[in-house]
């Protein structure tokens, strides 16, 4: 009964491909992001979506582009991968986006290398 | 812009010493402040949080509060256990789309 799920756990793969991970969530949540944690441990937000509508986009390399399909998936998928793609990409949903102190409830993450 | 500084680690402690973790942050309006922790290998948890000023936010013996005249927020546990070692984020959200400003982390490890 994991409350947000991402696949997959591990992603290795050569420059210059193009890969997705996927991200679900049982909440019944409205409000889904995508983050990014360097090797340093930094996270930070690179998308935010609403009922399935982009919200927040925090200047990213085109090469990523989300694609919400309904309110409880939002899939992150990454042309032409570079070798400072590498990093943990964390998936995250909560209730309400509008009140700021909402609770933001973290998938596993997935560990992406490129090589 | 929303910033979070927090103390740079790792903090090493030995098992029921007193725990600090200081942050400080920067922010428009009045924001809410979280603590998240990261277990290795595993994913954030909310650990505790506060959405007003002089609030205290507390879970499993943790204890943080909103100190909006020193725009701080600092964690607090009276005694650690090995178990808490972990990484702990210091975050901030405004009112808007609640996307979180996280601190750099601060790595806590605790010796038996």
């Amino acid at each position: 009964d994991t409350a947000v799920s991402q696949t997959p756990k591990y992603l290795v793969t050569q420059m210059g491909n193009d890969k997705s991970i996927k991200c679900e969530q049982n909440l019944g949540h409205d409000t889904m992001y995508w983050y990014k944690q360097d090797s340093k441990k930094f996270l930070k937000i690179m998308f935010s979506y609403n009922n399935k509508e982009l919200i927040i986009n925090e200047t990213v390399p085109n090469r990523f582009s989300p694609k919400s399909p309904d309110k409880a998936h939002l899939n992150l998928h990454i042309n032409s991968l570079e070798l400072g793609d590498s990093a943990v990409y964390f998936c995250a949903s909560s209730q309400d986006p509008g009140t700021g102190g909402d609770t933001q409830y973290f998938g596993p993450g997935t560990r992406l290398t490129v090589l | 812009g929303n910033s979070v500084t927090q103390m740079e680690g790792p903090v090493t402690l030995s098992e029921e010493a007193f725990l600090t973790i200081n942050c400080t942050y920067t922010a428009t309006g009045y924001p809410s402040l979280f603590w998240y922790v990261q277990y290795p290998g595993e994913g954030l948890q909310l650990l505790l949080k506060a959405t007003k000023a002089d609030d205290k936010g507390s879970n499993k013996g943790f204890e943080a509060t909103y100190r909006k005249e020193t725009t701080s927020f600092h964690l607090e546990k009276g005694s650690v256990q090995v178990s808490d070692s972990a990484v702990y984020f210091c975050a901030l959200s405004n009112s808007g789309y609640s996307t979180l400003t996280f601190g750099k982390g601060t790595m806590l490890l605790v010796s038996p």
